[in-house]
């Protein structure tokens, strides 16, 4: 069976640090591979998402990036993490051409400090 | 531009009370439509989902949902809440299979 794991689950960082979550998929290949953003009282804010290998599409504009190094590995990064970066930043992937939705990972609790 | 609309930020009901939770969109075509649940601290899981066919889509946790394409809705219903159902539910709409936008969530209170 086809699970995702994503970490860490909580991290608390200064103002100015580097970040790298990391996210992997296993059980399944070619998956398309999303990043999302839960900030206190919002909704769900699709940051990335990739349909391969090194193919990262962005849909907000920030300080934060992705890489997909492999199939099943998908990174957020930042070089410098701001206040406003504080969040809860979920992973999901789904099965590409298939309309199965998405299977989240537990998400990551990130405080800028 | 796509939008997702969950009118309502909270809502509390009672126990064995009846729930819906609404959920709008829009677009020109029929989106995908989906429904998740979020408890605290965790990821969301899938309750049910709509691509075409049945307009009444069952799912899990004995909850259903309804597309009504005149109105651009899918609002997830439950004849009788249970505590266990507190938590928060997020719409959620796709247009292909590469990309799913999510309304901004209902938290539902379940009163003893």
């Amino acid at each position: 069976s086809q699970t995702i794991h994503q970490w860490p689950a909580t991290l608390v960082q200064p103002v100015g640090s580097p970040l790298s979550l990391e996210c992997t998929v296993e059980g399944t290949s070619n998956p398309n591979l999303y990043w999302y953003r839960q900030a206190a009282g919002r909704g769900l804010q699709l940051l990335f998402y990739s349909v391969g290998i090194g193919q990262i599409s962005s849909e907000v504009p920030q300080n934060l990036s992705a890489s997909r190094p492999q199939d099943r590995q998908f990174i957020l990064s930042s070089k410098k993490l701001l206040l406003s970066d504080s969040g809860f930043y979920l992973c999901a992937w789904s099965s590409p051409g298939q309309g199965h939705g998405y299977t989240f990972g537990s998400g990551t609790r990130l405080t800028v400090v | 531009a796509q939008s997702v609309t969950q009118p309502d930020i909270h809502i509390t009901v009672s126990e064995g009370a009846s729930l819906e939770l609404r959920c709008n969109y829009s677009y020109g075509a029929t989106p995908y439509l989906f429904w998740y649940v979020q408890s605290p601290g965790q990821g969301l899981q899938l309750l049910l989902k709509y691509f075409s066919g049945d307009t009444l889509v069952q799912g899990i946790k004995g909850f259903e949902a309804e597309f009504k394409r005149s109105q651009s809705s899918f609002n997830l219903r439950k004849p009788s809440v249970h505590w266990s159902d507190a938590a928060e539910y997020f719409c959620a709409v796709g247009y292909n299979f590469n990309k799913f936008y999510f309304g901004s969530g209902t938290k539902l209170n379940v009163k003893p």
